[in-house]
């Protein structure tokens, strides 16, 4: 079951803009990871937070999380021809035992950064 | 570079079709998974491994099974194609994928 909903469902920026995408989701985490999609090609693993953190930076990208609203963002700054992208928030489930790094993904938001 | 790998990056079935899509990792990681995408629809589990001849239904398990005999490899067996599973296949160890193989079925 998707649990995840990305908002907003495409984004439109020029180069040098901040893009800042969120995500909502239902159950309770383990940790919640970012990943970037190239034009119908696999996802590539960006950041991972666990439940516990609340903000992770890494190079240009800022994600914060807020475990009372279920939700997260993802900020990409001074945005590059390059990030055009689909990006997919994923929640991995906090499981008594384990949940084996399953992963339950949200629709996606569609990036275009214009030069 | 951990490494994902599947056999084929496009495929084109027949309805009726048994399909094998393979999937190979060099991490020797004990979980992999395989996941199908469709527009609007996002990424869905179907089937995910624990260990080797370990296997556990996802989301969407229908129409589908699975083999691990061996840790490396992960197959996705469609027992009988058809149209309504024309999709892109993913296959993943925890924070890596593949490239993904779209499948057609005609």
């Amino acid at each position: 079951s998707q649990q995840g909903e990305e908002d907003p469902q495409a984004l439109s920026i020029q180069e040098g803009e901040n893009a800042t995408m969120n995500c909502s989701y239902k159950t309770s985490i383990n940790n919640l990871q970012w990943y970037r999609q190239n034009s119908g090609r696999g996802l590539v693993h960006l950041i991972l937070i666990r439940s516990n953190e609340r903000e992770k930076h890494s190079g240009r990208l800022r994600v914060t999380l807020d475990t009372s609203k279920k939700s997260s963002s993802l900020l990409i700054t001074a945005s590059r021809a390059a990030d055009t992208a689909s990006y997919f928030c994923a929640t991995v489930p906090f499981a008594g035992g384990t949940s084996y790094g399953k992963l339950t993904f949200g629709q996606g938001t569609i990036l275009t950064v214009h030069p | 570079d951990v490494k994902v790998t599947q056999s084929s990056r496009y495929l084109v079935k027949r309805t009726g079709e048994k399909v094998f899509l393979e999937c190979v990792q060099d991490m020797d990681h004990e979980n992999m998974f395989w996941y199908r995408q469709d527009p609007g629809l996002g990424l869905r589990l179907i089937y995910f491994s624990y260990d080797v001849k370990m296997k556990e239904k996802g989301d969407i398990p229908e129409g589908y099974s699975v083999s691990r005999e061996k840790k490396e490899r992960f197959s996705l067996i469609l027992e009988s194609a058809s149209t309504n599973q024309t999709s892109m296949y993913l296959c993943a160890i925890p924070g890596t994928f593949g490239s993904g193989t779209r499948l057609t079925v005609v």
